[in-house]
């Protein structure tokens, strides 16, 4: 079964602490790993796209790395507006559009 | 820049009353989706549609009902709205064979008393 976990579910940091937020997948076959921001209220916002194994993206403060198993979003830096809460989403084993989330991390970045 | 609305940002409802929620996007994509989001259970799929009047169940389609008359718009359509479903309902949309990215609109808090 397709499944995405990932930790911490929340994280609180001192304004330019870097640290990183994980997301563990099982998927038979990956057809891509996502990953949005979403502020309290609104929809998720998207940021990233993975498809294999060591590939990287990076923007602004934020860059995401992908291995077989676990994709980790870095966070170099933060600042206050970075606070929101992280989501992770790969697609799904069958022939399918669907995304499978995970709860998502909530970061916090204090001044 | 890719734009989904959604038709009320908050919507608060009687027990047994007929609920339609909205959504538009104006990037002409195939594919359009329906989650509600719940605290500790992430995103979860109700319903997507590929195209003009198709429509697939996804994870937890029981007590809700789409309609797809037109490509760019897409209806969650609860029957009879129970407390059970007082929850965030955001829309997505996605151009499959570029990605699949999904972009999403900015959700309707729906509260059933």
């Amino acid at each position: 079964e397709d499944q995405v976990t990932q930790s911490p579910e929340a994280l609180r940091l001192q304004e330019g602490e870097s640290s990183s937020l994980n997301c563990s997948y099982t998927v038979s076959g990956l057809r891509g790993l996502f990953w949005y921001r979403q502020d309290p209220g609104k929809g998720p916002e998207f940021l990233f796209t993975l498809y294999s194994a060591g590939e990287e993206k990076e923007k602004e403060r934020l860059k995401a790395t992908l291995t077989k198993k676990e994709s980790f979003l870095h966070i170099t830096a933060p600042k206050p507006e970075d606070s929101a809460t992280y989501l992770c989403a790969v697609r799904g084993s069958y022939n399918t559009d669907k995304l499978i989330f995970g709860t998502g991390t909530r970061l916090q970045v204090f001044p | 820049d890719v734009k989904v609305t959604q038709s009320s940002r908050y919507l608060v409802k009687r027990t047994g009353e007929k609920v339609f929620l909205e959504c538009v996007q104006d990037m002409d994509h195939e594919n359009m989706f329906w989650y509600r989001q719940d605290p500790g259970l992430g995103l979860r799929l109700i319903y997507f549609s590929y195209d003009v009047k198709m429509k697939e169940k996804g994870d937890i389609p029981e007590g809700y009902s789409v309609s797809r008359e037109k490509k760019e718009r897409f209806s969650l359509i609860l029957e009879s709205a129970s407390t059970n479903q007082t929850s965030m309902y955001l829309c997505a949309s996605s151009f499959p064979g570029r990605g699949d990215t999904q972009y999403f609109g900015p959700g309707t808090r729906l509260t059933v008393l």
